[in-house]
Order: C-alpha cells, then sequence, then structure tokens
C-alpha cells in the first residue's frame, strides 16, 4: 500500500466551477499537510500548509484535513483558466514528505 | 529573492558519464532535500542535507549516488555511471526550518541516452 494516494484524474470543469481535490494516507504518524501546484515543466509551489486537523482557507483556496479519516482535501472556488496544472498533496512526520501522484486539472473557459 | 536555483535546466548524458546537478538555497534557508520525479510518478523523497551535514540519505540508491552541501557553495547530487533508468527531472528544495514547508526549485531534466 501507497504512503499516499491521489486519484490521478484528469480532471476537466467549466471555469467558475468549484473543484475539490482528494487525497487519502495510511500514517497516522503524519502531522504536516501540504498542496503543491505543478505547472508543466516547473517545480512545484506551495499553495497551502497545515499541521491539524480541520479547514484553512487562502483566497479561493480551502485545505481541509481530517485525520480520523486520514483523508485531505483542497477545494478551490470560482476556478480560473490559470488553475490549470497539476495538483500535488504531500504530508510529513519528520525529515521526508510524502507526496501523492498529482491530480491533473484543466479548467475550461 | 532569487528563489531556489538549480542547474542546469536539462542535462543529456551518455551511458556511463556522470551527471552533476546543483542547487542554491534560497537565501536564509539552511535545510535543502533532493527529489526525483518521474513520469506518472510522484515525486520521491532521495536526501536531506544540512550545511555539510547528510541528515537523512535513506531515499538515495546506495550505489552510484551521492549528495553533498558543503560550506561555501552550492548542493551538489552526483550521479555516477548513469543509466537509461536515471532519467528523470530531479528537483531541489529548501526550507528554513526542519518540517516547514518546502520552496521548489525548477528542476534539472536528466536525460540519459
Amino acid at each position: 500500500q501507497k504512503e499516499v494516494e491521489q486519484d490521478p484524474g484528469p480532471l476537466s470543469v467549466p471555469e467558475g466551477a468549484i473543484v475539490s481535490l482528494n487525497c487519502t494516507y495510511s500514517n497516522s504518524a503524519f502531522q504536516y499537510f501540504m498542496w503543491y501546484r505543478q505547472y508543466s515543466r516547473k517545480g512545484p509551489e506551495l499553495l497551502m500548509y497545515t499541521y491539524s486537523s480541520g479547514n484553512k482557507e487562502d483566497g479561493r483556496f480551502t485545505a481541509q484535513v481530517d485525520k480520523s479519516s486520514k483523508y485531505i482535501s483542497l477545494f478551490i472556488r470560482d476556478s480560473q483558466p490559470s488553475d490549470s496544472a497539476t495538483y500535488l498533496c504531500a504530508m510529513s512526520a519528520g525529515n521526508q514528505f510524502y507526496f501523492g501522484t498529482g491530480t491533473s486539472l484543466t479548467v475550461i473557459p | 529573492n532569487a528563489g531556489v536555483m538549480q542547474n542546469p535546466r536539462h542535462l543529456v548524458r551518455r551511458r556511463g558519464q556522470e551527471a552533476r546537478l546543483r542547487c542554491s538555497p534560497m537565501k536564509g534557508h539552511s535545510h535543502v532535500y533532493w527529489y526525483r520525479q518521474l513520469p506518472e510518478e510522484g515525486l520521491k523523497f532521495m536526501v536531506y542535507l544540512q550545511k555539510e551535514n547528510i541528515i537523512d540519505e535513506s531515499g538515495m540508491p546506495k550505489e552510484r549516488f551521492s549528495a553533498e552541501f558543503p560550506k561555501e557553495g552550492p548542493s551538489i547530487l552526483r550521479i555516477q555511471q548513469v543509466v537509461r533508468g536515471d532519467s528523470a527531472a530531479y528537483f531541489c528544495a529548501s526550507s528554513p526550518y526542519t518540517g516547514d514547508g518546502y520552496t521548489f526549485g525548477s528542476g534539472t531534466r536528466l536525460t540519459v541516452v
């Protein structure tokens, strides 16, 4: 079983839609949870970072962590074509981060 | 703030040659991490370094791969006697503290021919 599972998609939505991206994990020791956005041929860019269960909001982005279910989500409101990218979840219990394989998102104008 | 700088962006090596990948962390960041990304796979941890020290190399292949982060200069990931399976994107990240969110560089895309 992989440490982190993420549906690769691809996911295609119309502009303005609400997008929900999800990851599950198996290691209950994970304490830090992150979402990264990666454009083609670029390095991942940190979007959200949290270390507790609950919700964290930043503009159009909301990160949700449910440690009891070992489940994290990223919601994107009012999605824009510029949001088209691959979204990677990541989590950590210490030195190294464990990444999901990424979900490819396309927002259609 | 120049961010995490990696060079070269693209590197082509013949089988059996050596590849040297460089990473300069963000100013003020003393923690450096190397990850490898293969097509259809997520980022895989390779090694975590602080200045002059390897803290965790549990993700590094036991042979042909080495990493350093000297007191002066960039961190170097070195792959000796490259094989086709080493072809991948190699990303460096840095952070000011252990466990903090990383800042990634743009990566070095290694192609072994």
